[in-house]
């Protein structure tokens, strides 16, 4: 079956460093990835891995093991503004995204 | 160059009733996937299409039907609609189903509640 796994709800404090992580077992797999979603809003693209490792952009980083199923997104610096879900996806067939039911992350002053 | 549209915004219908949910794609863009996001849960997929064919198709059942049109705008119809049909319908544009690393770039979603 597809799954993936990602925690439900995650606090930080602004300024600090959060790790959200993801283990995902789907069918097929071409690539993760990770996605910001504001309340009520329509998500957005963070990052892309398709092969092990870490990529960086700017504050946030994510990182991909293939063998073990596993993914983290590492959000450096933290704001206020940072406050949202983070949705793991992988691609699986095609363009088809499967999504985890996101973290939601709130940072506090 | 305009990002995804989608229309309406809000919807509200009562159960039996069918609905028809609009997305403008991304210039350039020939793939477009639909989603259903219930509140506090992560996208579903419904299906994809591909220049006008359907490439895909999630775990919904046919009372859910799509379009793309030549220009790539695209329609989700779902039809005698039950309660739990209510959630935020998410289209998302791609430029190919066949790149790589290709995000997909959502629009802002029809938020349906049906009564």
């Amino acid at each position: 079956g597809q799954n993936i796994d990602q925690p439900t709800e995650m606090t930080a404090t602004e300024g600090a460093i959060v790790q959200i992580n993801c283990t995902y077992q789907t069918s097929g797999f071409n690539g993760l990835f990770w996605y910001q979603q504001h309340a009520g809003e329509a998500p957005t693209f963070l990052s892309y891995n398709v092969l092990d490792g870490l990529e960086e952009k700017g504050r946030f980083s994510s990182f991909l093991s293939r063998s073990k199923g596993y993914s983290y997104l590492l959000l450096k610096e933290l704001q206020m503004k940072d406050s949202a879900s983070y949705l793991c996806a992988v691609r699986d067939k095609g363009d088809k995204l499967i999504f985890g039911t996101g973290t939601r992350l709130q940072v506090f002053p | 160059e305009t990002g995804v549209t989608q229309s309406p915004t809000h919807l509200i219908k009562t159960r039996g009733q069918q609905v028809t949910l609009r997305c403008s794609s991304q210039s350039g863009h020939n793939t477009v996937s639909w989603y259903q996001q219930a509140l506090g849960q992560g996208p579903q997929f419904i299906f994809q299409y591909y220049r006008e064919e359907e490439n895909g198709r999630g775990n919904f059942p046919p009372r859910f039907s799509g379009l793309q049109f030549p220009n790539y705008s695209s329609e989700l119809n779902v039809n005698a609609l039950e309660l739990d049909d209510s959630a935020l319908y998410l289209c998302a544009s791609s430029l190919s189903r066949f790149s790589d690393g290709d995000e997909q770039f959502f629009g802002p979603g029809t938020r349906l509640t049906v009564l």
